[in-house]
């Protein structure tokens, strides 16, 4: 059992449908993050929140739009996604103390 | 060039082999080292940290050298429940705050 939930676990999306990923964390910790992961290609940072704060948009284009609410929930709206945007999306927390990542089971999301 | 390279594999090996994987990166400033498993299909999960003096636990064993930036897991007596893909993973971050950069993985396959 993962201490960080994301939902849901599979998505299927059109190019014009808006969606939103959640990920709540029961873990106490400070950190969230969202990861992309594509087939072949390495996890590929895309945002940090830290005590609630963005402190890093790792050059996400704007139909990604995260929204952080209180440290224990992350989520990421999507809008007008395209084909290559389909991969898993991974959510993680970390505890700032340590730099360990905990990983969410991830969303995998399909856009046609 | 990747900030963090690693051989894809797959490694194909019998069970109770000893196998190596290399990794290595290109950013000095780097702060903390780690390995991450990934399952099929799964999240990545911390397997251990990575440090200058090498550690070990059980039959895997991290080495750090930081001269030539370059990175190692080795595992012994491979078991069939090894097969998964490891990740390097390096953290450009700062204490309370982290930016993991994540390897491509090498793929494992232990065969009976």
């Amino acid at each position: 059992e993962t201490g960080v939930t994301q939902t849901p676990r599979h998505l299927v999306m059109g190019m014009t449908n808006k969606k939103s990923l959640k990920c709540e964390q029961h873990l106490g910790h400070n950190a969230m993050y969202w990861y992309k992961q594509s087939a072949k290609k390495p996890l590929e940072l895309m945002f940090v929140y830290n005590f609630k704060e963005q402190t890093e948009n790792n050059s996400v284009p704007s139909r990604f739009s995260p929204e952080c609410p209180n440290s224990s929930h992350l989520f990421l709206h999507l809008h007008t996604l395209q084909p290559e945007d389909s991969a898993l999306y991974l959510c993680a927390s970390s505890p700032g103390t340590t730099p360990e990542a905990f990983f969410g089971q991830g969303t995998r999301l399909t856009v046609v | 060039r990747k900030e963090v390279e690693q051989d894809p594999g797959p490694f194909n090996v019998p069970e109770g082999a000893t196998v190596a994987f290399n990794c290595t990166y290109s950013n000095s400033a780097s702060q903390s080292f780690f390995w991450y498993r990934q399952d099929c299909r799964k999240e990545p999960k911390l397997l251990m940290s990575v440090y200058s003096s090498g550690n070990e636990d059980g039959r895997f064993t991290a080495q750090l050298n930081r001269a030539s930036q370059y990175i190692s897991l080795l595992i012994r007596d491979s078991k069939l429940s090894d097969s998964a893909t490891y990740l390097c993973v390096v953290n450009r971050g700062n204490t309370g705050f982290q930016k993991l950069v994540f390897g491509t993985g090498t793929r494992l396959l232990v065969s009976p």
